[in-house]
């Protein structure tokens, strides 16, 4: 049983750039959770997703930030026009329901220069 | 909101010996709290979690311990190996009513065991 994928595991983007992280839950999961780690830091949560539907996005930054888990494919986290503050890594749990544990993919390391 | 503070920040220990780390809440309805270790460069992987209705859990070398009256819980590895030398995270969470799940974590505790 495959566990949760991420990719790409690393990613550069230059100021001003879009970056797209896309995460594919553990098989028979259908509730995806984002957090973001900033180096020497904690885990961040930032949105809670089911399929297509955002339960909670109170972790999410109002602007340029956007999740979605559509019917088909893997969730995708989207951060328009990056700035260097958003370098981090960026880690996705999957959960086979609501008050279940939380599986962790690899994570996406995100660089902006 | 919920607030977790875990202590130390950094450990180390000798192969063979026990660590100790521990983590405080903020929120008393919080009611589960599980442990991650993260290796450099990887994901957080679940070693042990508990639930508010237990005080106590083991799992081989590790152990989770629960006050709830203190809001506090800890994580005990016995005869440590260097193998478990990582940075541990504690977290919280709320898994009831009205709540998402979504975990606090605290800041981490990098554990060195010294051969």
């Amino acid at each position: 049983n495959a566990g949760v994928m991420q990719n790409p595991r690393h990613l550069v983007r230059r100021r001003g750039q879009e970056a797209r992280l896309r995460c594919s839950p553990m098989k028979g999961h259908s509730h995806v959770y984002w957090y973001r780690q900033l180096p020497e830091e904690g885990l961040k949560f930032m949105v809670y997703l089911q399929k297509e539907n955002i339960i909670d996005e109170s972790g999410m930054p109002k602007e340029r930030f956007s999740a979605e888990f559509p019917k088909e494919g893997p969730s995708i986290l989207r951060i328009q026009q990056v700035v260097r503050g958003d370098s981090a890594a960026y880690f996705c749990a999957s959960s086979p329901g609501i008050w279940n544990e939380q599986f962790f993919g690899p994570g996406t390391r995100l660089t902006v220069l | 909101g919920e607030n977790v503070e875990q202590h130390p920040s950094t450990l180390s220990v000798q192969e063979g010996d026990s660590a100790v780390i521990k983590c405080t809440y903020s929120d008393s309805a919080s009611n589960y709290f599980p442990w991650y270790k993260q290796e450099l460069g990887k994901g957080p992987q679940l070693i042990i979690d508990i639930r508010s209705n237990v005080g106590e859990k083991k799992d081989q070398r590790i152990a989770v311990t629960l006050n709830k009256t203190a809001k506090h819980f800890s994580l005990h590895i016995t005869e440590t190996q260097p193998e478990d030398s990582a940075v541990y995270f504690c977290a919280a969470s709320l898994n009831y009513g009205g709540s998402q799940g979504n975990l606090i974590f605290g800041k981490g505790t990098k554990l060195s065991v010294k051969p």
